[in-house]
């Protein structure tokens, strides 16, 4: 069964730090862009990062940009999102999802709750 | 960028159908075919339901269609289950250094 599993949330102080994972199981990890999408309590989708399958390019929306790195780790079939600066408006259930051709997003991990607040 | 725009709610009963809109512009749903439509049951990951405009992923009933018009992806629900009561985004592409957008979301209700 193709699986992506997220860990790595939690309580956070605003200005704080945070590194979510992301494990994959069921599927050639190393064939796919992976992305992150989050969605604030009560709120919509939103597209956060994407990373390509050797981690040679990767994208992010504007509100993160240089605050949030993503990574990966083919060896050890992983996605990763290290978090900086974290904000209140950053609350949110962070989702890994696979990109599938032609970009469209087919498999997605549980979620990982973060909350960024005093 | 600004979230694609659908409506907020759409409503129907069993058996019936339903159309959810996704306006864009040119520089995303006008301007490739990369429209995906997604499902989201409450406190759930979303599933896809529609890529690449209007294909369907294995498992996805032939109830879920969807097709693109200009700036504007639509998606419709025929013979509506209870289960199809959920919430409903669409998502697309828009070049290399924004990449992906999403809609607000539309609530779906089976009455």
């Amino acid at each position: 069964e193709m699986q992506l599993v997220e860990s790595g949330g939690g309580l956070v102080q605003p200005g704080g730090s945070l590194r979510l994972s992301c494990a994959a199981s069921g599927f050639t990890f190393s064939s796919y862009w992976m992305n992150w999408v989050r969605q604030a309590p009560g709120k919509g989708l939103e597209w956060v990062a994407k990373i390509k399958q050797d981690g040679s390019e990767k994208q992010y929306v504007d509100s993160v940009r240089g605050r949030y790195t993503i990574s990966r780790d083919n060896a050890e079939k992983s996605l990763f999102l290290q978090m900086n600066s974290l904000r209140a408006e950053d609350t949110g259930v962070y989702y890994c999802a696979r990109e599938w051709e032609p970009l469209a997003f087919d498999i997605w991990g549980q979620g990982t709750m973060v909350t960024v607040s005093s | 960028q600004s979230a694609l725009t659908q409506p907020r709610s759409v409503s129907g009963s069993p058996g019936q159908s339903v159309t959810i809109s996704c306006t864009g512009s040119s520089s995303d749903v006008g301007g490739y075919n990369y429209v995906s439509w997604y499902q989201q049951h409450p406190g759930k990951a979303p599933k896809l339901m529609i890529y690449g405009v209007s294909k369907r992923p294995s498992g996805v009933p032939d109830r879920f269609s969807a097709s693109k018009s200009g700036n504007t992806a639509s998606l419709t629900i025929s013979g509506l289950q209870a289960d199809d009561e959920a919430d409903y985004y669409c998502c697309s592409y828009a070049g290399s250094y924004t990449s992906m957008i999403f809609g607000g979301g539309t609530k779906l209700t089976v009455l």
